[in-house]
């Protein structure tokens, strides 16, 4: 069945890195664009990055332009968030989510891991 | 960047009753605009799609309507399972701004 499972949080000092991974699984990974987003503790969903199906566009929200980096590893169909420089604000559940349709990076997400939580504390 | 709004933040409603939610885009974003429902404790799961499409296996009591900047989930008899949060996400262009929610309990 369609699957992603996201692994790679843990708890990390301010300034440090951490690299999540999301591995996908029942689907033709080449074939989609990938996506983070994040939930802080008792806050709502943030958007955080997306890589296109080919890895030729990738985009990200403000607050972690620069910080973050998302890419994909074809071969084990593992999607990643290298995120450097951590701050407080990013402790969050991070989740992986693919878009709807195949080629369209920017769509509606319908499949979602179960996340993997990250904690920047010192 | 394109801010996404949502009202009310949160209602309180009885079995049985509509529910509308309204999600209001700063600028037009045509029709891409998904609705998400979020359980408590919950991962989100896609309700809605290009603002109006019913995503598969969801209840025929949700739809969506709206184009440009306005939009609406309706919740035509809400059901105990529909206490959730729901977002709002445009996906025109990047950044896929969510909207900040509206959390829906039942009396």
């Amino acid at each position: 069945q369609v699957q992603l499972v996201e692994s790679g949080g843990g708890v990390v000092q301010p300034g440090k890195s951490l690299r999540l991974s999301c591995e996908a699984s029942g689907f033709t990974f080449s074939h989609y664009g990938m996506h983070w987003v994040r939930q802080a503790p008792g806050k709502g969903l943030e958007w955080v990055a997306v890589v296109s199906y080919d890895g030729s566009n990738k985009h990200y929200a403000d607050s972690v332009k620069g910080r973050f980096t998302i890419s994909k590893d074809y071969s084990k169909n593992i999607v990643f968030l290298q995120m450097d420089s951590l701050r407080g604000e990013d402790t969050a559940v991070y989740y992986c989510a693919r878009p709807l349709k195949t080629g369209y990076f920017r769509y509606g997400l319908d499949v979602w891991g179960q996340g993997t939580t990250v904690t920047v504390s010192s | 960047d394109i801010q996404m709004t949502q009202s009310p933040s949160s209602l309180s409603a009885s079995i049985g009753d509509r529910v509308t939610i309204t999600c209001r885009a700063s600028h037009d974003i045509s029709n891409s605009l998904a609705w998400y429902q979020q359980r408590p404790g919950g991962v989100p799961t896609l309700l809605i799609y290009d603002a109006s499409t019913l995503y598969s296996g969801v209840p025929s009591r949700f739809s969506g309507s709206g184009s440009g900047t306005d939009f609406t989930l309706i919740i035509s008899h809400l059901q105990p399972e529909d206490v959730a949060t729901y977002y709002c996400q445009k996906y025109n262009l990047s950044p896929l701004t969510f909207g900040p929610g509206t959390k829906v309990e039942v009396k």
